[in-house]
């Protein structure tokens, strides 16, 4: 079946503009999770849903950075008054859900803020 | 506060060869998850193979197997018969449980010669 899907794959945006990044999960996944990946280092946790309420935001660097889940399916993150320490690979994963669960990753949103 | 260190940032390897990743971690769980993901230069995360730390066999994917060595808090990757298409980077990473959030290792360099 179709994997986890972000759109756009590239976003390029001025410092101080907000930008929206899109997941689209794996049907039937109910937790949903989105990292950061700085150039040379690994992926770092900003938040993660169950259903459509977030379960874990302690990721989120600071009150710029917000995610949305409405419909318990599609998440959207949101970055307002956008700073080039942005500028990252944002990666969105989704799972069954369970404890025992794994996480399935997409192709990430390249972010580039100039 | 789990971590999770790698402390090669690259290695290569010839064709057909063997070769073993190392990884070691810190966490204060008794219940515990390792990963090993492997991300080409699409970006998008690769689950390679898993460990529940309850389990003393180690776990083995067709040409990837572990050592989990849990007194030690040592979790290395071993790949067999390295292929071209083995090339990536290869990320370690830690969680409570398998859907919750995922504490990545910086990450490791494979090259694999012809």
């Amino acid at each position: 079946g179709a994997g986890v899907s972000q759109t756009p794959s590239n976003k390029v945006t001025e410092k101080g503009k907000y930008v929206e990044l899109r997941c689209d999960p794996i049907s039937g996944h109910t937790a949903l999770y989105w990292y950061r990946q700085s150039l040379g280092q690994g992926p770092e946790f900003l938040i993660y849903f169950q259903g459509t309420g977030a379960a874990d935001d302690s990721g989120l660097p600071n009150d710029r950075f917000f995610a949305v889940r409405p419909e318990g399916s599609v998440s959207t993150l949101k970055i307002q008054r956008t700073e080039r320490g942005d500028s990252a690979v944002y990666l969105c994963a989704s799972s069954l859900g369970f404890v025992t669960d794994t996480q399935y990753f997409g192709p990430g949103t390249r972010l580039t803020v100039l | 506060a789990q971590t999770v260190t790698q402390s090669q940032p690259e290695m290569s390897v010839q064709e057909a060869e063997t070769v073993t990743l190392s990884c070691t971690y810190d966490t204060s769980e008794s219940d515990y998850y390792l990963f090993w993901y492997k991300q080409p230069p699409s970006r998008q995360m690769i689950l390679v193979i898993r460990q529940e730390a309850y389990k003393q066999q180690n776990a083995t994917e067709n040409r990837f197997s572990v050592n989990f060595q849990k007194a030690a808090k040592s979790f290395s990757l071993k790949i067999s018969d390295s292929q071209l298409g083995d090339a990536a980077m290869y990320f370690c990473a830690c969680s409570q449980g398998g859907s919750e959030k995922l504490v990545f290792g910086k990450g490791m360099k494979l090259t694999v010669n012809p």
